[in-house]
């Protein structure tokens, strides 16, 4: 079984749809959790962490739920812009921080 | 401020000979870790560095691999008798140990293409 495992898509939605992305990890022990977000050959970058009372940026939400180790990206109002690879990645914080990268979910928004 | 960043950005190279990629990180991360990322697939960990020591090279996959670090700061990650297999994007991140947030800055990677 994956570490972290991911659906990997393509997710295709038209411009202004709402896209959820959901990530399971196997560590229970995982400390922190991430969504980054990777464009067409280039590198990750961090779109947002991930707290367990849930949080929110902009027009991006992010949930964790511990107990069932399930990790949720929502986008909202989709835009082209959005088209890209999300990747989750949890922490498993051994002695440093080591993160475990999902294979990543494609979005591809259409007009 | 200059971020990571990595050299050659492609490298084109016959089977069976050595390569030699470079890790220049955010000046003052002392964290600095190795990845591979083949077409289609998530990161895979290679080695972390912490200052010039490797506590963590479970992630290189034969001992065809190796890497270091010298003066806390660049990093080369060597490659002998390369495979067709070896074929990927080499990505390199690096972290501030001091920072609320554990974010991983990444360069641009190297794409290696063995032939």
């Amino acid at each position: 079984r994956k570490e972290v495992e991911q659906d990997p898509g393509p997710f295709n939605v038209p411009e202004g749809a709402t896209v959820a992305f959901n990530c399971t990890y196997s560590n229970s022990a995982s400390q922190s959790f991430f969504w980054y977000r990777q464009d067409c050959r280039k590198e990750p970058k961090l779109l947002m962490s991930v707290y367990s009372s849930g949080n929110e940026d902009g027009r991006f939400t992010a949930q964790l739920n511990r107990a069932s180790q399930y990790i949720s990206l929502l986008i909202r109002d989709s835009k082209l812009s959005d088209s890209a690879t999300y990747l989750c990645v949890v922490n498993e914080a051994r002695g440093y921080n080591k993160l475990i990268f999902g294979a990543g979910t494609r979005l591809a928004v259409h007009p | 401020g200059a971020g990571v960043s990595q050299s050659p950005s492609n490298k084109v190279t016959e089977k069976g000979k050595d390569v030699e990629l470079r890790c220049d990180p955010i000046s003052g991360h002392t964290a600095l870790y190795w990845y591979r990322q083949s077409l289609g697939q998530g990161l895979e960990f290679l080695i972390y560095f912490q200052g010039n020591s490797a506590p963590d090279k479970s992630g290189l996959p034969s001992d065809r691999f190796s890497a270091e670090r010298t003066g806390g700061s660049v990093s080369t990650l060597t490659i002998q008798r390369t495979q067709q297999e070896d074929s990927a994007v080499y990505l390199c991140a690096s972290s501030s140990p001091s920072g609320a947030s554990d974010e991983q800055y990444f360069g641009p990677g190297t794409r290696l293409t063995v032939t």
